[in-house]
């Protein structure tokens, strides 16, 4: 069965500091791996994605997501966050055939302090 | 080009009372899927559908359902409302294709009381 693991519930940063919000998953074969942002009282805001390819996916707003097979893991990073970015981040997994449901983590709550 | 467009924003209802949800998908997207949100249970799969068949389906009971017009325009009607529906309904709209990732609507908010 396939899952996703985001093993912190809220990550604190300060404004201009680098930030890692981390994500690891369980899946049989190549996964398609997301992130999405939601601001509250909004819908879900595609970041980006992983399918093949180079490890380091750039994605929207400055992100960008590690690929790292061995260790299972997808984390979301940015060079300097801003208070902007403080919101909630889901991890989601599905297979590689159209039509899959995406699998979503608990989501992890992003606070940047000025 | 426009989003993904769900109606209504917010809905209150009755216990054992029935609700239908609707997601206008972007334009040229074939594929429209719907997710629940929840506190407890976070974001959890109900069906997708493709050319106006469901490909796939969560594990939800029988009293959520499902259709897709000819247009791509998707429904969603839980009937025999229960306390623990209220909910978070998103709907995600794509290409369709095995890459393709989702684009979601701003989703409508049910309270059920």
């Amino acid at each position: 069965a396939q899952s996703v693991a985001q093993p912190e519930d809220q990550v604190n940063v300060a404004e201009g500091n680098p930030l890692t919000v981390k994500c690891t998953y369980s899946v049989s074969g190549n996964p398609y791996l997301f992130w999405y942002v939601q601001y509250p009282n909004r819908g879900l805001q595609f970041l980006l994605k992983y399918i093949t390819g180079d490890n380091l996916v750039k994605g929207s707003y400055g992100f960008e997501a590690e690929f790292n097979k061995s260790q299972t893991s997808f984390h979301l990073k940015k060079p300097s966050a801003l208070v902007s970015d403080s919101a909630l981040y889901f991890c989601a997994v599905r297979g590689n055939q159209a039509g899959t449901a995406l699998i979503f983590g608990k989501g992890t709550t992003l606070s940047v302090s000025s | 080009k426009a989003g993904v467009t769900q109606t209504p924003r917010y809905l209150i209802k009755t216990r054992g009372q029935q609700v239908t949800l609707s997601c206008s998908p972007i334009s040229g997207h074939r594929s429209v899927s719907w997710y629940q949100q929840t506190p407890g249970q976070g974001l959890q799969f109900l069906f997708e559908y493709f050319s106006e068949t469901q490909r796939n389906k969560g594990n939800f009971p029988g009293r959520f359902s499902g259709r897709q017009f000819s247009n791509s325009r998707s429904e969603m009607n839980v009937s025999t409302l229960e306390l623990g529906d209220s909910a978070l309904y998103l709907c995600a709209s794509s290409g369709g294709q095995d890459f393709s990732e989702a684009f979601f609507g701003q989703g409508t908010r049910l309270t059920v009381v």
